[in-house]
């Protein structure tokens, strides 16, 4: 399968504990985005990368909440001190380059702060 | 500030039916519009997007959309709608100079048999 590919796809942990999503986009795709989407809304812009660029981060994005793309490949999204409100689907997305290319979403991981 | 507004939560329609889903937009210049559909559990995918050119863009499943300019909408459509269909649609505008995707807050299609 050559699509995005997100792991966990689903993680339960307890408040305050620290969690990490993984991301591998499809290979030839140097943009990688990152998005939150909670239960009856649209998804919701968190960063995006080009290669290992970091190129913008959403002003809604606590310091709790820090991502890397170290090699320009796959990307990890670290969410430090969970809280309840934290709850939610976070999907990965990649496209090859910007302008008029679409994204291509991951299944997505969802996160249930208990 | 760019944005997507789907005015309807939802949208029903009976099997074999035309259906229409709603989008506007705002942004400056001239926009990218795409569309996504959404299953259960399940990341998006892509339906369609208009980039230029023809205002009617035709995609996945028999999907179009007519883009109007002046209205400043780009609304999802189909001639003949099928219970598979039913699903959470998407629209999104991808601001040339941001290049962010911006999505509505998405409605949800129910088609009966």
């Amino acid at each position: 399968d050559t699509g995005v590919s997100q792991n966990p796809r689903h993680k339960i942990t307890k408040r305050g504990q620290n969690v990490t999503f993984r991301c591998d986009p499809i290979s030839e795709h140097n943009r990688l985005y990152w998005y939150r989407q909670t239960l009856g809304q649209g998804p919701e812009f968190l960063t995006y990368f080009q290669n290992e660029a970091q190129l913008e981060k959403s002003r809604l994005l606590s310091d709790r909440f820090s991502a890397e793309r170290p090699k320009g490949s796959f990307s990890t999204l670290e969410i430090q001190r969970t809280e309840q409100g934290d709850s939610a689907m976070y999907l990965c997305a990649s496209s090859p380059g910007q302008g008029p290319s679409e994204l291509f979403f991951g299944s997505g991981t969802q996160l249930s702060v208990l | 500030a760019q944005s997507v507004a789907q005015p309807e939560d939802q949208v029903n329609v009976a099997e074999g039916n035309p259906l229409t889903v709603k989008c506007t937009y705002s942004v400056s210049g001239n926009p990218y519009l795409f569309w996504y559909v959404q299953y259960p559990n399940r990341g998006l995918q892509f339906l369609l997007k208009y980039i230029t050119g023809d205002n009617l863009v035709k995609g996945s499943y028999g999907f179009e959309a007519e883009f109007n300019k002046s209205q400043t909408s780009f609304h999802l459509k189909k001639p003949s709608a099928l219970v598979s269909d039913s699903a959470l649609y998407f629209c999104a505008v991808r601001d040339r100079s941001t290049d962010k995707l911006i999505f509505g807050t998405g409605t949800r299609l129910q088609v009966f048999p």
